[in-house]
């Protein structure tokens, strides 16, 4: 099966803290995507890679920054946390089309 | 204006009855997956649909792509309280800037009451 983990279920992060959010996954997948989820917006897409040290902007990236130095690795990057980044971040990773998505289990982060 | 429109937004049943979540589109995808998400979880997947037409059943689940790969509808029969959840269609579009991203519908809410 494969697995995708996030390091954490829920943050509580101060206005303008540099947070750090891990992805990883298991199954050799090229491409990672990193969503918000909010009321009433639905899933809205960050950024997402499709290789290591490869990124592309996604719906709103503003506010936002990724890495992937590992294949397995992606990992979403607040450069200083605001209240509107308040959200459900979710992980997920995918070989490509026409396969299978897999999302990780989510983090709740609260910017207060 | 979302790519993929999903209805209803919420559907409240007893259990035991019978109900259908449709996803629309005017763009064809190459393929299109159903998950299921409970509260404070990730989304699930269900299934994957790639065929125009195909049929897939999983259980009490029957997921149906249309024949021009446009749409597609998820049936539930004889529904129980643990189907209540957050389900979600999303498609890979037939255009090469679409990439591998998916393009995800708004979400029907499903609450199946005992």
């Amino acid at each position: 099966d494969v697995k995708v983990t996030q390091s954490s279920r829920y943050l509580v992060k101060r206005t303008g803290e540099k947070v750090f959010l891990e992805c990883v996954q298991d199954m050799d997948h090229e491409n990672m995507f990193w969503y918000r989820q909010d009321p009433g917006l639905g899933l809205r897409l960050i950024y997402f890679s499709y290789d290591v040290k490869m990124k592309e902007k996604g719906d709103i990236p503003e506010g936002y920054s990724v890495s992937r130095e590992k294949k397995e690795r992606f990992s979403l990057i607040l450069e200083s946390a605001s209240t509107n980044q308040t959200s459900m971040y979710l992980c997920a990773s995918r070989q490509g089309d026409p396969y299978e998505q897999y999302f990780g289990p989510g983090t709740r982060l609260t910017v207060t | 204006t979302q790519l993929l429109e999903q209805s209803p937004q919420f559907l409240s049943i007893q259990e035991g009855e019978n109900l259908t979540v449709y996803c629309n589109s005017s763009s064809v995808f190459s393929s299109l997956q159903w998950y299921r998400q409970e509260p404070g979880e990730g989304p699930v997947l269900l299934v994957t649909v790639v065929t125009g037409g195909e049929v897939k059943k999983l259980k009490r689940l029957t997921f149906q792509f249309g024949d021009a790969r446009k749409d597609s509808s998820l049936h539930i029969t004889a529904a129980q309280p643990g189907d209540t959840g957050l389900y979600l269609c999303a498609g890979s579009l037939l255009i090469k800037a679409a990439g591998n991203k998916l393009t995800f519908g708004g979400g029907t809410r499903v609450l199946v009451k005992p």
